[in-house]
């Protein structure tokens, strides 16, 4: 069975650094073909992509977020880690991680951890 | 940067057919998925590859890809469908994109 769980600080400051962890179980991601992504979902608003990283350690960026992301893996820890720098309040969202299948279907989602960015 | 248009809320009476779209240019040419997200809950993968659906999908639920439009038709609507439904492509001249997601109301 495949699951993802998302953890990181429900609360961060304006201005600070935001890092999120996601820890799998049921697949490995040195397995080749499997991708990881993460995902935000504003409070009320749609979803928006953000980050994947592949087997391979290839890395891919949402554009409009490039220079503030850094998707990073462990794969020994079966962990997918997301930084976020300079967060602001319009960051508050619901954020989740979602393992590919294919090219780009999120075939399993995390539960989604809610962050808040407020001073 | 790719957009994709979805109408805001679509309305059907318990066993009915409804269809939701989403529409870009030529979006016929790319791989459209689609979620199905439940109050509270994360999204579900209910079609991908335009018009697969992963197991345990019942098969009430079907996809099209053609021109400018992606449909993906519920049949036999159930008081258990109502939920919000996103389409998302890619290729790969894009980012990952998602529709703005349609409020599916079972009457």
């Amino acid at each position: 069975q495949v699951t993802l769980k998302e953890s990181g600080p429900a609360l961060v400051k304006p201005t600070q650094t935001l890092t999120l962890t996601c820890t799998f179980s049921g697949f490995s991601l040195s397995t080749s073909g499997m991708r990881v992504s993460w995902i935000r979902q504003p409070p009320g608003k749609a979803l928006e992509w953000l980050a994947r990283i592949d087997w391979d350690d290839d890395k891919f960026y949402s554009t409009s977020l490039k220079t503030r992301l850094t998707i990073s893996k462990d794969t020994s820890k079966n962990q997918v880690v997301l930084t976020m720098t300079n967060m602001d309040p319009v960051d508050t969202a619901t954020y989740y991680c979602a393992r590919i299948l294919g090219d780009y279907a999120f075939d399993i989602w995390g539960q989604g951890t809610m962050v808040t960015v407020s001073s | 940067s790719y957009v994709v248009t979805q109408p805001p809320s679509v309305s059907v009476a318990p066993g009915k057919t409804a269809r939701i779209t989403c529409g870009g240019n030529n979006i016929g040419s790319k791989s459209v998925q689609w979620y199905q997200q439940k109050p509270g809950q994360a999204p579900v993968l209910v079609i991908y590859h335009d018009s697969d659906r992963p197991s345990g999908i019942p098969e009430r639920f079907s996809g099209s890809n053609s021109g400018n439009t992606a449909t993906l038709t519920i049949s036999r609507v159930e008081a258990g469908d109502e939920a919000d439904y996103y389409c998302q492509v890619w290729d790969s001249s894009s980012d990952v994109v998602f529709g703005g997601g349609t409020k599916l109301t079972v009457l």
